[in-house]
């Protein structure tokens, strides 16, 4: 079992819709990340959180530490959104990123 | 304050060559980390540095592969010798000191070997 897993891997959605992405962890952290990929490769950093909740825009990220487990979400989606978003936790025994697989994301119009 | 600064973008090589990757961390930032992503896989750490040190490389392949982060200039990954199992997408990330701050990426070199 992976210790950073997201739902679900791929998601189609139309222009406008509310979307949901989760992540679950098993191992104690000391923060997490969400981080977007878009195609060409970039990575940009979205949020880091440790707890309750944060807000940029149209993206929100929540983590619930007691059940270890992070959503993010994107409200009024809009193709620029297509992506692949990525979470990942810094452990808390040390400075090391671990990855989920990734969940890609297509918006149409 | 540019962001991190990765170069160059698209690096090609012909197998036995050397590949030089350089990151630029933001300013301020005195801790660097790389990354790779082979196609179709997820980000695989490699090293941490910080300025003059190697902090963690247990991510590096054995052989061919190092890693310095000088006490001026950017932080240089190099790959001797490269094979085709080489070509990946590597990522740098910076962060300021401290514990529990937040990275940020480069926008990656993405090295081809042919």
């Amino acid at each position: 079992k992976n210790e950073v897993e997201q739902s679900p891997q791929n998601l189609t959605a139309q222009e406008g819709e509310f979307i949901t992405i989760n992540c679950s962890y098993s191992v104690g952290i000391s923060a997490l990340h969400w981080l977007q990929q878009h195609p060409g490769g970039g990575i940009v950093s979205l949020f880091m959180l440790s707890s309750g909740k944060k807000k940029h825009g149209r993206l929100i990220a929540t983590i619930n530490i007691q059940e270890k487990h992070s959503s993010l979400h994107i409200t009024a989606s809009h193709p620029r959104d297509s992506a692949v978003y990525i979470c990942a936790v810094t452990m808390d025994s040390n400075y090391q990123l671990i990855w989920g697989a990734g969940t890609k994301l297509i918006i149409k119009p | 304050n540019a962001g991190v600064m990765q170069n160059p973008r698209h690096l090609v090589r012909r197998r036995g060559q050397e590949a030089r990757l350089r990151c630029s961390p933001m300013k301020g930032h005195s801790h660097v980390y790389w990354y790779r992503q082979l196609p179709e896989e997820g980000l695989k750490f490699m090293v941490y540095l910080q300025k003059e040190n190697i902090i963690d490389e247990s991510g590096m392949p054995k052989e061919r592969f190092s890693a310095e982060f000088p006490k001026e200039g950017p932080s240089i990954l190099r790959i001797q010798q490269v094979v085709r199992g080489d070509s990946a997408a590597y990522f740098c990330a910076s962060s300021p000191p401290g514990d529990n701050t937040e990275a940020f990426f480069g926008q990656g070199t993405r090295l081809t070997v042919v």
